[in-house]
C-alpha cells in the first residue's frame, strides 16, 4: 500500500471547517483513499473513503485532487468531540480471491478543537 | 448490531502467567483482524484471519497466539509476556469479499495491557 504523508497537528476553532491534508503522491490505480479517526484510547473510527472523485457524508467530505496525489478531509463545523488523531490510508480496492485487506495506519494528524 | 466488543478492557499480568483476550462480532464479517497500538503510535497490524484462517502473521513473536474458534469471534493467547508487551490491542472485523470491495473496517474499544 502506498505511504501517506500528514501533518503532526492541527487546530481548529469550535463551529468552523477543519481541512486536514493528505499527501500520497505514489498512489496506485487500484488504490482507495480513506479516512479513519481514534479519540484518545477509543478503536479507530471508519469516517469516510474516495477513489476519485469527492464524496460527502453525514460525517465529512473528502476531496481528491485530479492527479490523486493528495487529498483533504473537512469537517465543515468542528465540534470538541471531533478532538482525535486522523488517519489518512491508501488501500487497494480489488483482489482476484476473497481475502482481507488490512489497514497500514501512518503517523496521523492531531486535531485539537478549540473552545 | 455493528459492534465488535472486546474483553476484557483492561488487564495486568506477570511475565508468568497465561491469559487471553476476546473478541466478538455478530455482523457477518469473514475477516478479522489484531492490532497493537503503543502510546502515542499508530495501530500496528499483527493478524488477520480470513474465513477462520491465519492468512497474515507479521513476524509477531510466538508468546502471542491468535485463534478464530467461529466467523464470530477472535481470541488472542498470552503467555510469557515481557513489559514491552504493554500496550492497548485492538480487534478490527471486516467483510472479506473478492473483486472490487470497499468494506471498511470496524474496530473495538481495545483491551489496555500492562505487564509487569
Amino acid at each position: 500500500d502506498a505511504k501517506t504523508t500528514q501533518p503532526t497537528s492541527m487546530d481548529c476553532a469550535e463551529g468552523r471547517a477543519a481541512n486536514l491534508p493528505c499527501n500520497h503522491s505514489t498512489i496506485s490505480g487500484n488504490e482507495y483513499v480513506y479516512w479513519y479517526r481514534q479519540i484518545h484510547s477509543q478503536g479507530p473510527q471508519y469516517i469516510i473513503h474516495g477513489l476519485k472523485n469527492n464524496e460527502t457524508n453525514e460525517m465529512a467530505s473528502l476531496i481528491i485532487t485530479e492527479d490523486r496525489k493528495s487529498s483533504t478531509l473537512i469537517l465543515p463545523h468542528a465540534t470538541l468531540r471531533d478532538t482525535a488523531v486522523y488517519y489518512c490510508i491508501v488501500r487497494v480496492y480489488f483482489t482476484l480471491s476473497g481475502s482481507a485487506r488490512q489497514l497500514t495506519f501512518g503517523s496521523g494528524t492531531q486535531l485539537t478543537v478549540l473552545p | 448490531d455493528t459492534e465488535v466488543t472486546q474483553t476484557p478492557k483492561h488487564l495486568v499480568m506477570g511475565m508468568t502467567n497465561k491469559k487471553s483476550l476476546k473478541c466478538e462480532q455478530h455482523m457477518g464479517h469473514r475477516a478479522m483482524y489484531w492490532y497493537k497500538q503503543k502510546a502515542k503510535k499508530p495501530p500496528e497490524l499483527m493478524f488477520v484471519y480470513s474465513y477462520e484462517k491465519l492468512s497474515i502473521n507479521e513476524s509477531v513473536p510466538s508468546r502471542f497466539s491468535p485463534e478464530c474458534p467461529n466467523s464470530s469471534l477472535l481470541n488472542l493467547h498470552l503467555h510469557a509476556l515481557q513489559p514491552e508487551d504493554s500496550a492497548l490491542y485492538l480487534c478490527a472485523s471486516s467483510q472479506a469479499t473478492s473483486g472490487r470491495s470497499e468494506n471498511e473496517q470496524f474496530f473495538g474499544p481495545g483491551t489496555r495491557l500492562t505487564v509487569l
